[in-house]
């Protein structure tokens, strides 16, 4: 089968670092999604990663391991706007998305 | 560049009535896709199309119908809605369905079912 989990909430501080964790199993594996969504908001692309490593993209980086099924996205420097639900998902065999439950990030001053 | 849009944004309904949700995209993307939100859970396909002409079902498409006359237009239709159809309903599009080309949202229909 597959699943993929990743934690229901997180804090951190404003101006600090944190990283939001993703673990995955399928059988068949096309990449790996982050998207960012805001309250009320819709889904935005922040990262895809398909060889293991790390992707850098300004404040944001996305690490893969696919032997592992294992994905993180750290953010750094945070700030009060990165409060916002992150979304991991990979994509399957048949080249759909099978998503997380996202991950509600709550920053504090 | 609009990007996605969806219509509408709300609407409300009584068990059994039926309604259609409208997806248009200008971005000249072959790739469409209906997902529902609920809350606990991740995003799930209910019907995607490949091109237009295209339809097929996703994860959920029970109770769900599509259609995809023209590239840019994906309509969702409810026969007979159910309080379990309450949801927050999200259309996306993509260039392609390979990893290289991720999905492009629109704002979401919140939808109640009375």
């Amino acid at each position: 089968g597959q699943n993929i989990d990743q934690p229901t909430e997180m804090t951190a501080t404003e101006g600090a670092i944190v990283q939001i964790n993703c673990t995955y199993q399928t059988s068949g594996f096309n990449g790996l999604f982050w998207y960012q969504q805001h309250a009320g908001e819709a889904p935005t692309f922040l990262s895809y990663n398909v060889l293991d490593g790390l992707e850098e993209k300004g404040r944001f980086s996305s690490f893969l391991s696919r032997s592992k099924g294992y994905s993180y996205l750290l953010l750094k420097e945070l700030q009060m706007k990165d409060s916002a639900s992150y979304l991991c998902a990979f994509l399957d065999s048949n080249y759909q998305l099978i998503w997380g439950a996202g991950t509600k990030l709550i920053i504090k001053p | 560049n609009a990007g996605v849009t969806q219509t509408p944004k709300f609407r409300v309904l009584k068990t059994g009535q039926s309604m259609t949700l409208l997806c248009a995209q200008d971005m000249n993307h072959e790739y469409m896709y209906w997902y529902r939100q609920d809350p606990g859970m991740g995003l799930r396909l209910i019907h995607y199309s490949v091109g237009e002409g295209t339809t097929a079902k996703g994860e959920v498409p029970d109770g769900y119908n599509v259609s995809r006359l023209k590239k840019q237009n994906f309509l969702l239709g409810l026969e007979s809605a159910a309080p379990s159809q309450t949801s927050v309903y999200f259309c996306a599009s993509s260039y392609a369905g390979d990893g290289n080309q991720p999905q492009h949202f629109g704002d979401g229909t919140r939808l109640s079912i009375l």
